[in-house]
C-alpha cells in the first residue's frame, strides 16, 4: 500500500508569483483535503475535493484553488503569492465513508520572499 | 463551529514516567476526535481516534486517549514515556454533522528527558 506523497518537498517563490503543489492520495482513497500550517501553529483547513469537485472550503481567499483528477490525485494552486503564504502545505487523503481517518503526506514547505 | 484547545504549549517528563497531553473540544453535533503526532519537518502521523463506544481508545506506539463527554475532553496518555516520544502533538475534532474538515489545536510540544 502506497502512502500519501507530495511534491515538491521545498519551494521558494517571490511575492506575486504563482505556485502549484501536487498530492497523490493513498491507495484506495477517493477524497483529498489540503491544509496550511504556518510556523508554530496547527494546520488550517483550506478545502477538500471529492469526485473531482470542491466539497468544502475553509477561510481562504479565491486565489487558493485546487483540482482533483480521475486517479484522485490533486493539485493546490496559489496565485499572487503573499509573504504570509509561507507555510507547510499538507495534503491528506481519506475514503468518503463519513468516519474515515485522514492520512497526511509529508508536506511541501513553501517560502515566499 | 468547532474548535479545539490544547492548554499546554509544552509538556516535559522524564523517561519512564507517565505522559499526559490535554485537549478540550467544542462542537455543535457529535464529536469525532483524533490525535496526530508531528516530528520536525515532517507531516502528521495518525495515532488514534474516537468515534463512538468505549471511552478509552488505544492507538499506536502505546498511546491511549480518554473521551470525557461531560468535560468535553480527549486527553492523550502514555503510561511510560520514551525519549523517542519527543515531538509535537495535535488534537483535532470533526463534527460528524459537518463532515468535511478537521479543526486542529495549536499543538503541544512534548519533551522526554533521559
Amino acid at each position: 500500500e502506497t502512502g500519501v506523497t507530495q511534491s515538491p518537498t521545498h519551494l521558494i517563490k517571490t511575492r506575486g508569483q504563482q505556485v502549484t503543489l501536487r498530492c497523490s492520495s493513498q491507495s484506495g482513497h477517493n477524497t483529498v483535503s489540503w491544509y496550511q500550517q504556518a510556523l508554530g501553529q496547527g494546520p488550517q483547513f483550506i478545502f477538500q475535493y471529492y469526485r473531482e469537485e470542491e466539497n468544502g472550503r475553509g477561510n481562504f481567499p479565491p486565489r487558493f484553488s485546487g483540482l482533483q483528477f480521475p486517479n484522485y490525485s490533486s493539485e493546490l494552486n496559489v496565485n499572487a503569492l503573499e509573504l504570509d503564504d509561507s507555510a507547510l502545505y499538507l495534503c491528506a487523503s481519506s475514503s468518503w465513508t463519513g468516519t474515515d481517518t485522514q492520512y497526511f503526506g509529508p508536506g511541501t514547505r513553501l517560502t515566499v520572499l | 463551529a468547532q474548535s479545539v484547545a490544547q492548554p499546554e504549549d509544552q509538556v516535559n517528563v522524564a523517561e519512564g514516567n507517565p505522559l499526559t497531553v490535554k485537549c478540550t473540544y467544542s462542537v455543535s453535533g457529535n464529536p469525532y476526535l483524533f490525535w496526530y503526532v508531528q516530528y520536525p519537518n515532517r507531516g502528521l502521523q495518525f495515532l488514534l481516534k474516537y468515534i463512538t463506544g468505549d471511552n478509552l481508545v488505544k492507538g499506536s506506539y502505546g498511546f491511549e486517549a480518554e473521551f470525557n463527554k461531560s468535560q468535553t475532553s480527549f486527553h492523550l496518555k502514555k503510561p511510560s514515556a520514551l525519549v523517542s516520544d519527543s515531538a509535537l502533538y495535535f488534537c483535532a475534532v470533526r463534527d460528524l454533522n459537518n463532515d468535511y474538515k478537521l479543526s486542529f489545536g495549536a499543538g503541544t510540544t512534548v519533551t522526554v528527558r533521559a
